[in-house]
């Protein structure tokens, strides 16, 4: 039972460059969502979609895109990286929101020179 | 003042012995909290979900305080598999989806 799948695990970059991380969950949830985890500063929400069709902006998000390409599967995409965005990144999803209960994928460790 | 505060740690604990931390949150509108422990370098996994003024499970027991606006949760019988940064969720069920807001999480060390 994979889960929340995310790809690529690890990333270096240089400034400027642009990149997509991919998400994908196999469990029907209807909400999707990206966080970035940085020493100290707790996961911070980028983006978020409570269904399919349908993104919206989270804490932090500018630098970012999101795609709802389906129900299963929403990317995150970097346009021009920045040394800001090195971070932890991690997709998550749920049923419904009010359970509380995200379930994480392994997280994207991206570096930006 | 941020919305969710957590003593960062690490909260060094035997083996054995009983650990309690507190996470304070700003937002008095927080219906529903929940913890989550995340190992090192892991990603977050959901531990406990407190709808009401607290909850238990096995060693885990999670205590609410509403007037004072805080969430404890305390760890009995200690295990080296507790090693681990536990963060704090407070959540409005009017909120909008995406809204679960994130402490920075507590750190604890078990040792034997």
């Amino acid at each position: 039972n994979a889960g929340v799948t995310q790809t690529p695990k690890f990333q270096v970059l240089k400034t400027g460059q642009s990149m997509t991380l991919q998400c994908a969950q196999d469990m029907n949830h209807n909400s999707m969502y990206w966080y970035r985890q940085d020493p100290g500063m707790g996961l911070r929400l980028i983006y978020y979609s409570a269904s399919e069709g349908t993104t919206d902006k989270g804490e932090v998000p500018n630098g970012y895109n999101v795609s709802r390409l389906n129900k299963r599967e929403f990317s995150l995409r970097l346009e021009s990286a920045a040394p800001s965005q090195t971070s932890v990144y991690f997709c998550a999803s749920s049923e419904l929101a009010f359970t509380g209960e995200l379930f994480f994928g392994e997280g994207s460790r991206l570096t930006v020179l | 003042r941020k919305e969710v505060e957590q003593d960062p740690g690490p909260f060094n604990v035997p083996e054995g012995a009983t650990v309690a931390f507190n996470c304070t949150y700003s937002n008095s509108a927080s219906q529903s909290f929940f913890w989550y422990r995340q190992d090192c370098r892991k990603e977050p996994k959901l531990l406990m979900s407190v709808y009401s003024s607290g909850n238990e499970d096995g060693r885990f027991t999670a205590q609410l305080n509403r007037a004072s606006q805080y969430i404890s949760l305390l760890i009995r019988d200690s295990k080296l598999s507790d090693s681990a940064t536990y963060l704090c969720v407070p959540h409005m069920t009017t909120d909008s989806w995406g809204k679960f807001q994130f402490g920075a999480g507590t750190q604890v060390v078990v040792t034997p």
